[in-house]
């Protein structure tokens, strides 16, 4: 099964701070590479698929960068709205994963 | 408008059987495989089922192999998952999505809790 990690777990940021949070494939995958935003009680919401094709309606604040083996998820300028979890996810085989999490909360 | 609602969670023994069930709306569900993905509470994302447009396909997580069913009723435009020998560990809200070039859109989950 292909592992992800995703650092750090925790992150503490002002609004307007640029955020990033890194996924680490345990093997290639090219650029089968998701990243959704999760609010407590909610359901995951999509942000970027393809590790950089930005989710229609999606902040342009929000993007993807990387292939392979790793992945950066970049927030330019932190909103109240974006405290939450994040969370990456391989599609490149089966069975999917998602790295452990990333929670951003307000300093 | 696309939606996703699942039912059938519930407070269930251990060893007990559940079905879930997601009915989906706005959207040509044959076109799309469908999924299954889990949250334990306080826990993260964990994915547990797809199955292709015309069922061809199927795959389980390695922990639910054998005990979770995963079928779909295209002309009744559903999604399905038979959950038998229950466990504790299986405990969370169970969500379904679907998935074309990423997994875009999610239903608002159903909570399985497995409890004596």
């Amino acid at each position: 099964d292909i592992q992800l990690t995703q650092s750090p777990s925790f992150l503490s940021a002002s609004v307007g701070d640029r955020v990033t949070i890194t996924c680490r494939a345990s093997q290639g995958i090219s650029s089968y590479l998701a990243w959704y935003q999760q609010k407590p009680g909610k359901a995951p919401r999509l942000l970027i698929y393809a590790a950089s094709t930005l989710q229609s309606g999606v902040p342009s604040r929000f993007s993807g960068s990387g292939s392979g083996t790793e992945f950066t998820l970049a927030i330019s300028s932190l909103q109240p709205e974006d405290f939450a979890t994040y969370y990456c996810q391989q599609l490149n085989s089966y069975p999917w994963t998602f790295g452990q999490g990333t929670k951003v909360e307000i300093k | 408008e696309v939606q996703l609602v699942e039912s059938g969670g519930g407070l269930v023994k251990p060893g007990g059987s559940l079905r879930l069930s997601c009915a989906a709306s706005g959207f040509t569900f044959s076109n799309y495989i469908m999924n299954w993905v889990r949250q334990a509470p306080g826990k993260g994302l964990e994915w547990v089922s797809s199955i292709s447009s015309t069922s061809t396909y199927i795959y389980y997580a390695d922990s639910v192999r054998g005990r979770f069913t995963t079928s779909r009723d295209n002309a009744k435009n559903s999604l399905y998952l038979q959950m038998n020998s229950l466990r504790a560990e299986d405990t969370a809200v169970y969500y379904c999505a679907r998935k074309y070039s990423s997994v875009d859109y999610w239903g608002q989950g159903t909570l399985v809790t497995v409890s004596s």
